[in-house]
């Protein structure tokens, strides 16, 4: 069973870092790129990053490029988000998915980033 | 970006009745090989979203045949043959092809 789970999220003032971490099982982790996805309360599904297999290269939205890192770490079926120069607007859930055939096919529970002083 | 734009944005539907949501694509979303590259999900209150149609027209695994999907290059549509209770929550249409990945606005079904 593919599961998909979220780690890391909590409050953090205005200007912090948080680190999300996901812990991927069921699949050969490495096969696969990954993504982030997020969602602002009561808002729609925003992406934020993917990752290659063996990380060699990573894309982002606009909104977060210089501020957000993506990672992963294979041998440990990982994949992280290091945030840093949080604001408001990055309150959100944030998933982590798997991408199959052109889509998302698994997703993991969410873990909620509130930025705010 | 590529902008995806669905519509309605709110679905009352009757249980029983079929319902449909249009996707448009600000750009094609057919790839060189053949395959329009066009996903739909279910979003569920207080759930993550799941998968129901992925490439434009195919099913994801466990997705109840009542759900299909059609359409090519800028323009999809995702029907439901017969609204159920279950069907509930907004309904996502989203694109890979280019980067950044993006999504629609949402369509919320109500029953």
């Amino acid at each position: 069973e593919v599961r998909l789970v979220e780690s890391g999220g909590g409050l953090v003032q205005p200007g912090g870092s948080l680190r999300l971490s996901c812990a991927a099982s069921g699949f050969t982790f490495g096969n696969y790129w990954m993504n982030w996805v997020r969602q602002a309360p009561g808002k729609g599904l925003e992406w934020v990053a993917q990752i290659k297999e063996d990380g060699s290269e990573k894309n982002y939205v606009d909104s977060v490029k210089g501020r957000f890192t993506i990672s992963r770490d294979n041998a440990k079926n990982s994949v992280f988000l290091q945030m840093n120069s949080l604001r408001a607007e990055d309150t959100a859930v944030y998933y982590c998915t798997r991408p199959s055939s052109g889509a998302f096919d698994y997703w993991g529970q969410g873990s909620l980033v509130t930025v705010s002083s | 970006d590529v902008v995806l734009t669905q519509s309605p944005l709110s679905l009352p539907v009757t249980p029983g009745e079929p319902a449909s949501i249009s996707c448009r694509s600000s750009q094609s979303l057919l790839h060189s090989n053949g395959y329009n590259y066009l996903a739909w999900y279910l979003q569920k209150p207080g759930q993550s979203p799941q998968l129901l149609i992925y490439l434009g027209s195919n099913r994801a695994s466990g997705v109840p045949d009542r759900f299909s999907g059609s359409g090519s290059r800028t323009d999809f549509i995702l029907k439901i043959s017969r609204v159920e209770a279950e069907d509930v929550g907004v309904y996502y249409c989203m694109q890979p092809l280019q980067i950044p990945v993006t999504f629609g606005q949402g369509t919320r079904l109500d029953i």
